[in-house]
């Protein structure tokens, strides 16, 4: 069976140190991977997507994930956070064939000031 | 400015009263699909349509309708609301069906049912 887990639910961290979103799929196919972000009251936005070229990804805002197959993981991370960063983040993915997009239950991130 | 729009951004009805929810894209995509999004679930997809006259199902489709008469166009309907489908419901678009495609999302509709 397919899935995506977000490990966290909420994560909270001080403004100026590193974020570190987890996530984990299961598949047996080798997946296209996504993270976006919800700002309060706001739609999803795409942070960054991997689609099987480098393994680590670059997205906007100086966020990055890297795939990891042997661990089947594509954490989110960043290594100084800022107040604007704070969000809801979901961990999406998509498999060969398939016709719609898997969500995590996504993981709130409180910045610190 | 390319964008997926939707209206109303906020309802508030009664049970058993019918609704829509129109979503529209101006960017020419084949794929839209609805999402409901409720505290702790993520997202769950209602339904997709790969184009015009093509729609199916997604994991969440009952007490749902949707129509797909033209490419822009992908209203969500609700024939008879219900509370349990209170919740926050987002569209979304994309160039085309497949793995690699990223989805435009819209703004977000909040609906409450009383």
């Amino acid at each position: 069976a397919q899935s995506v887990t977000q490990l966290d639910s909420h994560v909270s961290v001080s403004e100026g140190t590193p974020v570190l979103l987890r996530c984990n799929y299961s598949s047996s196919y080798s997946p296209s991977l996504f993270w976006y972000v919800q700002h309060p009251n706001k739609g999803l936005q795409l942070l960054l997507k991997y689609t099987s070229a480098a393994t680590l990804v670059k997205g906007i805002n100086g966020f990055e994930a890297e795939f990891k197959k042997s661990e089947t993981s594509f954490h989110l991370t960043k290594p100084s956070a800022h107040m604007s960063d704070a969000a809801e983040y979901f961990c999406v993915v998509s498999f060969p064939g398939a016709n719609n997009l898997f969500f995590g239950t996504g993981t709130r991130l409180t910045v610190i000031p | 400015e390319a964008q997926v729009t939707q209206n109303p951004r906020y309802l508030i009805t009664v049970t058993g009263k019918k609704l829509t929810v129109t979503c529209s894209q101006n960017m020419n995509h084949e794929y839209m699909s609805w999402y409901r999004q409720d505290p702790g679930l993520g997202l769950r997809q209602i339904y997709y349509s790969m184009n015009v006259e093509v729609t199916d199902k997604g994991d969440v489709p009952e007490g749902y309708k949707v129509s797909r008469k033209e490419k822009r166009n992908f209203p969500l309907i609700l024939e008879s609301p219900s509370p349990n489908q209170t919740s926050l419901y987002f569209c979304a678009s994309s160039p085309r069906t497949g793995a690699y495609n990223e989805q435009f999302f819209g703004p977000g509709t909040r609906l409450t049912v009383l």
